[in-house]
């Protein structure tokens, strides 16, 4: 199935770094979009969730969410070797919103 | 913070054998979840609980598979036979509200089961 694409990686950028994390989808019904990081050996932490189309901000993250063209984006600003993680991007549809689909995750280094 | 804790962190069996994996939601959630994640694949749903019933399931969470809540506190999945392909990791989560609106899903840390 493959309804969230997700560019696995790694991505490797400098601390200090603007790092660029994108989800294409196929499934126009998808209104609710989020972004989850994960630690090795953690679960996936919710950190941005955005309601159909346009930007979020929340501090050094921005998610951006473009439904014309299925795709969404994370921002991360000035980056820091804490960001190094795994990133997921997850779905759901205004009729089955708790039902979660997720990309295969982009595993990002950031390097001091 | 509260959060959702699993036991265990890594459950070890044979194929054919039972497995139950314990997980405790946030205390005041009401909406439960298990998802599982087979190495190098994407996160998947399994099936989602609230009010005591499967709300939704998805085309993996077969007959083999259950979920309970036997105590105001546990919620449980429980795999009857297990598969070489049932190996992965499982992770557990709630959140709040009664569904009729998104509710952000808080996840566990994950149970690891290997299957021989």
């Amino acid at each position: 199935q493959k309804e969230v694409e997700q560019d696995p990686g790694p991505l490797s950028v400098p601390e200090g770094a603007i790092v660029s994390l994108n989800c294409t989808y196929s499934n126009s019904a998808f209104q609710y979009f989020m972004w989850y990081r994960q630690y090795s050996r953690k679960g996936p932490e919710l950190l941005m969730y955005t309601y159909s189309s346009g930007n979020k901000e929340d501090g050094r993250f921005t998610a951006q969410v473009d439904k014309s063209s299925k795709y969404i984006s994370l921002f991360i600003r000035d980056s820091q070797p804490s960001d190094s993680a795994t990133y997921l991007c997850a779905m759901s549809t205004l009729g089955n919103f708790n039902k979660f689909y997720f990309g295969s995750g982009t595993k990002l280094n950031v390097k001091p | 913070e509260p959060e959702v804790t699993q036991t265990p962190s890594h459950q070890v069996t044979q194929m054919g054998q039972e497995v139950i994996l314990r997980c405790v939601p946030i205390s005041n959630h009401l909406y439960f979840y298990w998802y599982r994640q087979i190495l190098g694949q994407k996160v998947e749903f399994l099936v989602s609980f609230y009010n005591n019933e499967i709300s939704e399931k998805s085309e993996i969470f077969d007959d083999q598979f259950s979920v309970e809540r036997p105590d105001g506190s546990n919620f449980t999945l429980k795999i009857r036979s297990t598969k070489l392909e049932d190996s992965a990791m499982y992770f557990c989560a709630s959140s709040q509200g009664d569904g009729r609106s998104y509710n952000e899903q808080f996840f566990g840390p994950g149970t690891r089961l290997t299957v021989l």
